[in-house]
């Protein structure tokens, strides 16, 4: 069965600081992976994807993610964190193939606070 | 204006009440989807509709009950609820599925509290 792991589930860092948001997926066929951020009492807004291609994608908000096959790893980056990055951050896989029904499979989430 | 729009934003309803949630995009989708969220649990899909027709029913209790007249619009009929049916109730859309399934995009939810 298919499924997404974000192993943590509560990160802190300070303003200005590197980020890394982990995300494993558990899938046998083609996968389309995303990156969606929550701010609180919101809907999700889709920060970046990945169908094929170039393994590092860019995303808005100057976030980044790499794909790994090896690793079944879809890692979330930014450089520099803002204090407006405080949020909810979900990892979700879709199925590429024909069959599917456009089902996103999310993971638990990794709540990102950012300390001044 | 955002894509996805959903109304109403907050829902308070008591266990015997008949409620309704729409959800409208304005985006030219074809697929749209009902996805739950409840508080410490990853967002659940309950429903599916492509081209108006339900293509997909992730074993959601009869008490939902989902409506789709177009591709633009989608309601979700609740009937006798339960206090744990509260939760985030999200709405998304998307150009399709199968191959051309491209990414979702989400409305900001209805805030459901079952009293």
């Amino acid at each position: 069965a298919q499924s997404v792991t974000q192993p943590d589930i509560h990160i802190t860092v300070s303003e200005g600081a590197s980020l890394e948001l982990r995300c494993n997926y558990s899938y046998g066929a083609t996968p389309y992976l995303f990156w969606y951020v929550q701010s609180p009492g919101q809907g999700l807004q889709l920060l970046l994807k990945y169908f094929s291609g170039d393994t590092l994608v860019q995303g808005i908000k100057g976030f980044e993610a790499e794909f790994k096959r090896s690793q079944s790893s879809f890692n979330l980056r930014k450089p520099s964190v803002h204090w407006s990055d405080a949020a909810e951050y979900f990892c979700a896989v879709k199925d590429g193939g024909s069959g599917n029904t456009g089902k996103l499979i999310f993971g638990q989430g990794t709540t990102l606070q950012v300390k001044p | 204006e955002t894509g996805v729009t959903q109304t109403p934003r907050h829902l308070v309803m008591g266990m015997t009440n008949k409620k309704s949630l729409k959800c409208e995009q304005h985006l030219g989708h074809n697929a749209m989807y009902w996805y739950k969220q409840s508080a410490k649990k990853p967002l659940e899909l309950m429903f599916v509709y492509n081209f108006k027709e339900q293509t997909e029913n992730n074993s959601v209790p009869s008490r939902f009950s989902p409506e789709c007249p177009n591709s633009s619009h989608l309601f979700l009929h609740l009937h006798t609820l339960q206090p744990e049916d509260s939760a985030l109730y999200l709405c998304a859309s998307s150009w399709g599925t199968g191959e051309i399934s491209t990414e979702a995009f989400f409305g900001q939810g209805t805030r459901l509290t079952v009293v």
